[in-house]
């Protein structure tokens, strides 16, 4: 069973300039949620989606947003990339059922020049 | 959320068993306990899932006493290719229509294996 899938896995932008990223959850998943990682901050939840609705969000800016398909794939923009916005922007899927936990990709390294 | 308290790094030599305690005080009725392995510049990788007493699958044995108030992560007979970082997370998710709840990572556990 292939796992999750993001694309692509390195991207390198500018200040200013907007970005989309986009995941693939596992066949099967109907819940998608993103996080950010750097450095300084750990792993931190950006939003999750499920069967196309946002149902949580986490403490970032309005520049970050999200939408979900009705195949279950998923995008992430980000608007007027700032240089702290260099991170590794990771996308989780689960199966729908209490406590299922998520499958995580592999990322996609996000650098702002 | 259940904050959860972890070492900030643990060595080990090759061969032994790992024993990687999370304190979870506040932990909620409903929440599980759930660990995950992570490489550099790579995703977080599911390890195992509890609730209580002992969990175990073909990788890992999850410990968790009575009151839920800590739980142990054991790796039996390291390897090199075990060096990692491991979170610990607490948390429920109930599918009632009323919405979902956020993963919060703490800053894990950098386990270093040693020839």
């Amino acid at each position: 069973k292939a796992g999750v899938t993001q694309t692509p896995r390195y991207l390198i932008k500018t200040r200013g300039q907007q970005v989309t990223l986009s995941c693939s959850p596992i066949s099967g998943h109907r819940s998608v949620s993103w996080y950010q990682q750097t450095p300084g901050q750990g792993l931190q939840f950006l939003f999750e989606y499920f069967s196309e609705t946002q149902r949580n969000k986490g403490n970032f800016p309005g520049r970050f947003s999200g939408r979900q398909f009705s195949n279950s794939r998923s995008e992430m923009n980000v608007s007027t990339l700032e240089l702290g916005d260099s991170a590794l922007y990771l996308c989780a899927s689960s199966l729908a059922g209490e406590n299922q936990p998520q499958h995580f990709g592999d990322g996609t390294r996000l650098s702002i020049l | 959320l259940a904050k959860t308290t972890q070492p900030i790094s643990m060595d080990s030599y090759e061969g032994q068993e790992v024993n990687i305690t999370c304190s979870h005080n506040n932990i909620a009725t409903n929440d599980y306990i759930t660990w995950y392995q992570q490489f550099p510049s790579q995703g977080p990788r599911f390890i195992i899932q509890g609730y209580k007493t002992k969990v175990t699958n073909e990788v890992a044995s999850l410990f968790i006493p009575a009151d839920r108030k800590s739980s142990t992560l054991s790796l039996p007979r390291v390897s090199l290719s075990d060096t990692a970082v491991y979170y610990c997370l607490v948390g429920a998710r109930a599918y009632s229509g009323a919405g979902s709840y956020q993963l919060t990572f703490g800053k894990g556990t950098k386990l270093s294996v040693i020839p």
